[in-house]
């Protein structure tokens, strides 16, 4: 089972900033949080990754509270090459092995 | 950033005969490598993990005789698809771990798509 809880869609418009948050309510001491970006017929396209507070790049910043249960993704000024689908992972070592369980992820419609 | 390469990025295959799809990191070396499925619409499903000079671990419903995965080096991972059906058609897709613990980025490849006739 995934690890993560995100909202299905969301739609904004160019120019506007898009935040999206991530739920990992159960998410280890140890586990990073990693966000990742997948356009149609590509393989997903890393964007971020942070372990607490907060994390910028030149693409995305994330946040993430002192209890970690949670996680935003915020995306500055997107433009219509942003749509896409945007996926939360926490890391699942419970077999053994360091892997990524998918969830919904979130499908960002940006228009114009 | 690391680089993992897929081959083909597409295919067409015949029911019933086999095809084999490469994952390569190109310049990082990795121990662990994944092999997911993806139907349109849909997230993408963790089918196997693939541990370089052992057995892949499968995940709960995948049928391992079916999803042939080799991992003879640590920049290369094939799965192959065995007597294929066209229910197998779909968007696969590979990750590599650039490490070896927790907290390392995994990157994925391109995808491969399998049209299975």
């Amino acid at each position: 089972l995934a690890k993560t809880t995100q909202p299905i869609s969301m739609d904004s418009y160019e120019g506007q900033e898009v935040n999206i948050t991530c739920s990992h309510n159960n998410i280890a001491t140890n586990d990073y949080i990693t966000w990742y970006q997948q356009f149609p017929s590509q393989g997903p396209r890393f964007i971020i990754q942070g372990y607490k507070t907060k994390v910028t790049n030149e693409v995305a910043s994330l946040f993430i509270p002192a209890d970690r249960k949670s996680s935003t993704l915020s995306l500055p000024r997107v433009s219509l090459s942003d749509t896409a689908v945007y996926y939360c992972l926490v890391g699942d070592s419970a077999s053994g092995t360091y892997k990524y369980i998918f969830g919904t992820g979130t499908r960002l419609k940006v228009l114009a | 950033g690391a680089v993992v390469s897929q081959h083909p990025s597409w295919v067409i295959c015949k029911s019933g005969t086999s095809v084999k799809i490469e994952c390569r990191s190109l310049d990082f070396q990795a121990t662990t490598m994944f092999w997911y499925r993806q139907f349109p619409k849909q997230s993408l499903m963790l089918m196997a993990t693939s541990n370089e000079g052992s057995k892949a671990t499968y995940e709960q419903g995948v049928e391992k005789d079916k999803f042939l995965i080799n991992h003879a080096s640590l920049t290369l991972s094939t799965l192959t698809v065995t007597s294929a059906h066209p229910e197998d058609s779909s968007f696969y897709i590979c990750s590599a771990n650039p490490g070896t613990g927790i907290g390392n980025t995994i990157y994925f490849g391109e995808g491969s798509w399998l049209t299975v006739v």
